[in-house]
């Protein structure tokens, strides 16, 4: 059964304090692994998409990596502003060309000034 | 703004009565998606549509229904809802059947069955 697994499930950071958010994925086969940002009472904001291991992409303070089993988002530095929720979801082999995501829990991330 | 624009935000249904979520993008996409989220649950597909004109279940599609009306509307259905079905529903729409440029998101609609 194709699986996705966040960790850790909350996060607490002071400022400027970098950290990894890990996502562990169990597919038969990748087709591309997704990082979304999803702040209080909104929808997720796509973040990057990973298809190979040893990927890697970076948007200001974040940076995703990719290996065959989890991928990791760096943050560095962290700012107050980038306290949400951070979902790691997967496009796996078996789900054709329908582009059906499985999505982890999350990792709810808390920046304190 | 260009998006996903779902109606409407908030919900109160009675167990038995039945309402229509609408879902509508205007970024000329193929795909749309309809996903529950729930605590401790991570987001879970009921229904989509890799083009318009078909219809698939997804993770957990009993208890709803879905129409692709046109390219850019989505509907989702609940005929007779349950407790079981208090969540927060969000609309998603993709350019491509693979998926690989990401999803874009609507702003969710929170549904409380009492």
């Amino acid at each position: 059964e194709d699986q996705v697994t966040q960790s850790p499930e909350a996060l607490r950071l002071q400022e400027g304090e970098s950290s990894s958010l890990n996502c562990s994925y169990t597919v038969s086969g990748l087709r591309g692994l997704f990082w979304y940002r999803q702040d209080p009472g909104k929808g997720p904001e796509f973040l990057f998409t990973l298809y190979s291991a040893g990927e890697e992409k970076e948007k200001e303070r974040l940076k995703a990596t990719l290996t065959k089993k989890e991928s990791f988002l760096h943050i560095t530095a962290p700012k107050p502003e980038d306290s949400a929720t951070y979902l790691c979801a997967v496009q796996a082999d078996g789900s054709g060309n329908t582009g059906k995501l499985i999505f982890g829990q999350g990792t709810t991330l808390q920046v304190k000034p | 703004n260009a998006g996903v624009t779902q109606t409407p935000k908030f919900q109160v249904l009675k167990t038995g009565q039945s309402m229509t979520l609408q879902c509508a993008q205007d970024m000329n996409h193929n795909s749309m998606y309809w996903y529950r989220q729930d605590p401790g649950m991570g987001l879970r597909l009921i229904y989509y549509s890799a083009s318009e004109g078909t219809t698939d279940k997804g993770e957990v599609p009993n208890g709803y229904n879905v129409s692709r009306l046109n390219k850019r509307e989505f509907s989702l259905r609940l005929e007779s809802a349950a407790p079981s079905q208090t969540s927060v529903y969000f609309c998603a729409s993709s350019p491509h059947r693979d998926g690989s440029y990401g999803y874009t998101f609507g702003s969710g609609t929170r549904l409380t069955v009492v």
